[in-house]
């Protein structure tokens, strides 16, 4: 079946730490994004990639990372820059047409 | 600034009625436009898309109607079931100064469909 896997489904992290969302996908797409939704939000692009070894910074960037050695996978490093990290984050990917998106990971902050 | 407004932050609807969901937006350089509709603690799921080039576009029990001078597009789900309840995002894409395509999203809009 093809998708987009995004693990863990929760992650918890302490103050100071970074930690990496994974997130990989079958469906052949080139492009791949990464969002951030918080209660009551709307999708926020933090950074989308177009192709390998090459992305670009979305609107809320600052505190994050990202890397794209393999067209299947686009992990996220959320560092210990970002101020306020807890939420739920969501990847995408896309060819010609819509955005699929994964399940989610919910990252909160112990 | 919002680009892309959905100002009812709820609906709730009868079974077997019409849902209508409303967006507005501002960038006139949006080309593209989707709803996708989104359960907790799920991704969102691709529902329907309209071209700028159309203003009507339908699949089953949903339609997306589009009005360019007003800048909105509404969402019509006929007949609401309660398998519909979810919270639906309104999207709008066109191309950025970056030349890429990237999608600004609505805030959500919760439908609750009563059985």
């Amino acid at each position: 079946d093809g998708g987009i896997t995004q693990s863990p489904k929760y992650l918890f992290r302490k103050e100071g730490q970074n930690v990496t969302l994974s997130c990989e996908q079958n469906l052949n797409h080139d492009a791949m994004y990464w969002y951030r939704q918080d209660p009551g939000q709307g999708l926020r692009l933090i950074y989308y990639s177009q192709i390998v070894n090459d992305f670009q910074k979305g609107d809320i960037a600052e505190g994050y990372s990202v890397s794209r050695e393999k067209k299947e996978s686009f992990p996220l490093t959320v560092t210990s820059a970002q101020k306020n990290p807890t939420a739920f984050y969501l990847c995408a990917s896309s060819s010609i047409g819509p955005q699929h998106f994964g399940d989610g990971t919910r990252l909160s902050i112990l | 600034d919002q680009q892309v407004k959905q100002n009812s932050p709820s609906l709730s609807v009868q079974e077997g009625r019409i849902s209508i969901l409303n967006c507005d937006y501002t960038n006139s350089m949006f080309d593209y436009f989707l709803w996708y509709k989104k359960y907790p603690a799920e991704g969102p799921t691709f529902l329907i898309s309209i071209s700028s080039i159309k203003d009507k576009n339908e699949d089953g029990r949903f339609t997306v109607f589009l009005n360019k001078s007003a800048k909105h597009l509404s969402l019509h789900i006929v007949p609401s079931q309660p398998g519909d309840s979810a919270v639906y995002f309104c999207a709008a894409s066109g191309l950025t100064g970056a030349g890429s395509y990237q999608l600004t999203f609505g805030k959500g809009t919760k439908l609750s469909v009563i059985p």
